[in-house]
């Protein structure tokens, strides 16, 4: 079957400009997670879903970074007015249920100029 | 503070055995993955040991001891396809859903 997929792949933007990005979990996945991994990093949680319940927040850097999870499935982070240091490769993951084994996309590829 | 420790590189040839060791000081305690990711790519999952010992799965082993916050993957019979970056996580929290995660192992397979 169809695995967690992510757009877009790569993304190249200038400083000051928002940028979403999205993720699509696998099918009956009510799990959902972002990550962020940054070079020689490990990965840094952002935020989690988890079917209707309320998203944990707890890991997103500034008020510059909100996430929304439509209908239980499709997931857009974004990033408002992007600066350098948000360069990184974005991660999204999902999981049966809780605590079940996570399964990530291919990431997207985010730099800032 | 949450802390996961594991060697930043490691080299190892074709055909022999090597072990990435992860140490980890956590708040709690639920259970900890391993996971490849070939550069470039998505986290694959590899295993998951929740009880002290060893879990045996074809060429990849993983152990693991709570009392001395230690687990290690072992490799055995390489490949140059296991030529790749090794993540340790560990599952903490009331939550039970949160991983913090080590920065990875990159091991390189030489002929």
């Amino acid at each position: 079957g169809a695995g967690v997929s992510q757009s877009p792949s790569n993304k190249v933007t200038e400083k000051g400009k928002d940028v979403e990005l999205r993720c699509d979990p696998i099918s009956g996945h009510t799990a959902l997670y972002w990550y962020r991994q940054s070079l020689g990093q490990g990965l840094e949680f952002l935020i989690y879903f988890q079917g209707n319940s309320a998203p944990d927040k707890s890991g997103l850097p500034s008020d510059r970074f909100s996430a929304e999870r439509t209908g239980g499935s499709v997931s857009t982070l974004t990033i408002q007015r992007t600066q350098q240091e948000d360069s990184a490769v974005y991660l999204c993951a999902s999981s049966l249920r809780i605590q079940e084994t996570q399964y990530f996309g291919p990431g997207t590829r985010l730099l800032v100029l | 503070g949450q802390n996961i420790d594991q060697p930043t590189e490691m080299t190892a040839t074709e055909g022999a055995i090597v072990q990435i060791n992860c140490t980890y000081q956590t708040s709690g305690f639920n259970g900890l993955f391993w996971y490849q990711q070939h550069a470039g790519e998505a986290p694959t999952f590899l295993s998951y040991n929740v009880l002290d010992g060893l879990e045996e799965k074809g060429r990849f082993s993983s152990f693991l001891s709570r009392s001395k916050g230690y687990s290690y993957l072992l490799l055995k019979e390489l490949q140059m396809k296991d030529s790749a970056s090794y993540l340790c996580a560990v599952r903490v929290g009331y939550s039970n859903y949160q991983l913090i995660w080590g920065a990875g192992t990159k091991l390189i397979i030489k002929p």
